[in-house]
């Protein structure tokens, strides 16, 4: 069975720093592309950049180019979402998600979430 | 970067009545589109990719067609747990692969 388990909710303060993780299983990790989806309270789903764990080859959508850094583990199957410096407007919940196939990034396995709040 | 927008925001239906949701692109993405339906408090559920390809377990009353710049997710008779939002994606050529703003369908 394909899953995708990120980690729990987090709590920081403006400044901070912070990696949430999503680990895969029930699959080959590294032939598959894994995104990231920003989704801020009460609002719709926003497409922040995928990453090939197979070689890293990552893309991202030029409104989170150089805000957010994606990255993976292939060791362990994991895949990373992090910020140097959080601010305030990125509380949200942020999920990671399977494309289909090599050619086609549409999402079909979806973690179930985490939750980030950024408050001083 | 590929703008999608999405019609109705929202759509009032009565369970058993068909529903039509529609995306536009604003330049072709071929076809290169998926459709999610989204519950609250939970991740999305990819329903159509292909734009017509119904995913895994997906119900048969869902269907999607449409090609280039125009897209139809149809709900033909509406259950009780298809109440939710749904989301159209791109992914045509280059990222990002920028998700539609949703249509809400509600309870009429």
């Amino acid at each position: 069975e394909v899953q995708l388990v990120q980690s729990g909710a987090e709590v920081k303060k403006p400044g901070e720093s912070l990696k949430i993780s999503c680990k895969g299983s029930g699959y080959s990790f590294t032939t598959y592309w894994i995104g990231w989806v920003r989704q801020m309270p009460g609002k719709g789903l926003e497409w922040m950049g995928i990453i090939y764990p197979g070689d890293s080859n990552t893309r991202y959508s030029p409104s989170f180019q150089g805000q957010v850094t994606i990255s993976a583990d292939k060791s362990i199957s994991t895949a990373y979402l992090q910020w140097s410096s959080l601010r305030a407007s990125d509380t949200a919940m942020y999920y990671c998600a399977r494309c289909v196939a090599t050619n086609d990034y549409s999402f079909d396995y979806w973690g179930q979430g985490t939750p980030v709040i950024v408050s001083s | 970067e590929i703008v999608l927008t999405q019609s109705p925001a929202t759509l009032p239906v009565s369970p058993g009545e068909r529903a039509t949701l529609s995306c536009r692109a604003s330049q072709s993405v071929s076809s290169n589109l998926a459709w999610y339906q989204q519950k609250p408090g939970q991740a999305p559920r990819l329903l159509i990719y292909g734009a017509s390809a119904r995913a895994t377990g997906i119900p048969a009353r869902f269907s999607g067609s449409g090609s280039g710049t125009e897209f139809t997710l149809t709900i033909s008779s509406l259950q009780s747990e298809d109440f939710a939002v749904y989301y159209c994606q791109h992914y045509n050529k280059w990222p990002p692969f920028t998700f539609g703003p949703g249509t809400k369908v509600d309870i009429k």
